[in-house]
């Protein structure tokens, strides 16, 4: 069974741009979430979705949002660009997304913000 | 924000010695679950421990958790060079859907 994919894997941006990025969950499982790892503040959660609904949301500024599709795979948004955003974007998928279920994690997406 | 704080930060070893990471963490929870995460890439989920076990084995891997003092502790047994990696906890809470993070312990094995 394929893992946890997340596209692109690098990226560099500007301040005041957009980005994009992907993840592909495991085969069959419906909730995908997202976090943010920096060196200074560690790894935060920044949304959970299921069946394509965000059920919860970290503290993070509206500049990052997020959706799921009905295939289950997700995206994650970030607008105007602060050096700031600079992190890896792990993305993480498990069966229900409910109490006590393990998180099968991508391997990232490293954001450079310049 | 992060739940708890891991200690230590780092940990330097020789191959064969035991590792033991120590998590705290504030608020209640319903499990605490270790990852591991090798440089620059995702999270490896280890052992989940929930609320009610005091102990939990898994290999090499020995997990305990007191709830009274808000604490956890990881050891690893007989460790190899390929431990080499960071260690995190998380917390979950009853709410579900999201874990918390500790700030994680940078554990390196020397050969």
């Amino acid at each position: 069974k394929a893992g946890v994919t997340q596209t692109p894997r690098y990226l560099i941006k500007t301040r005041g741009q957009q980005v994009t990025l992907s993840c592909s969950p495991i085969s069959g499982h419906r909730s995908v979430s997202w976090y943010q790892q920096t060196p200074g503040q560690g790894l935060q959660f920044l949304f959970e979705y299921f069946s394509e609904t965000q059920r919860n949301k970290g503290n993070f500024p509206g500049r990052f949002s997020g959706r799921q599709f009905s295939n289950s795979r997700s995206e994650m948004n970030v607008s105007t660009l602060e050096l700031g955003d600079s992190a890896l974007y792990l993305c993480a998928s498990s069966l229900t997304g409910g109490v006590g279920g393990e998180l099968f994690f991508g391997e990232g997406s490293r954001l450079t913000v310049l | 924000s992060q739940q708890g704080e891991e200690d230590p930060q780092a940990l330097s070893i020789q191959e064969g010695e035991n590792a033991t990471m120590n998590c705290s963490y504030k608020t209640s929870i319903n499990n605490l679950q270790w990852y591991r995460q090798n440089s620059g890439r995702g999270l490896v989920h280890l052992i989940l421990i929930r609320s009610n076990e005091r102990e939990k084995h898994s290999g090499r891997l020995r997990v305990t958790l007191d709830t009274s003092k808000k604490s956890s502790s990881l050891l690893i047994t007989a460790s190899r060079a390929a431990d080499t990696a960071s260690y995190f906890c998380a917390t979950e809470s009853n709410a579900g859907n999201m874990l918390t993070f500790g700030g994680g312990t940078r554990l390196m094995v020397k050969p």
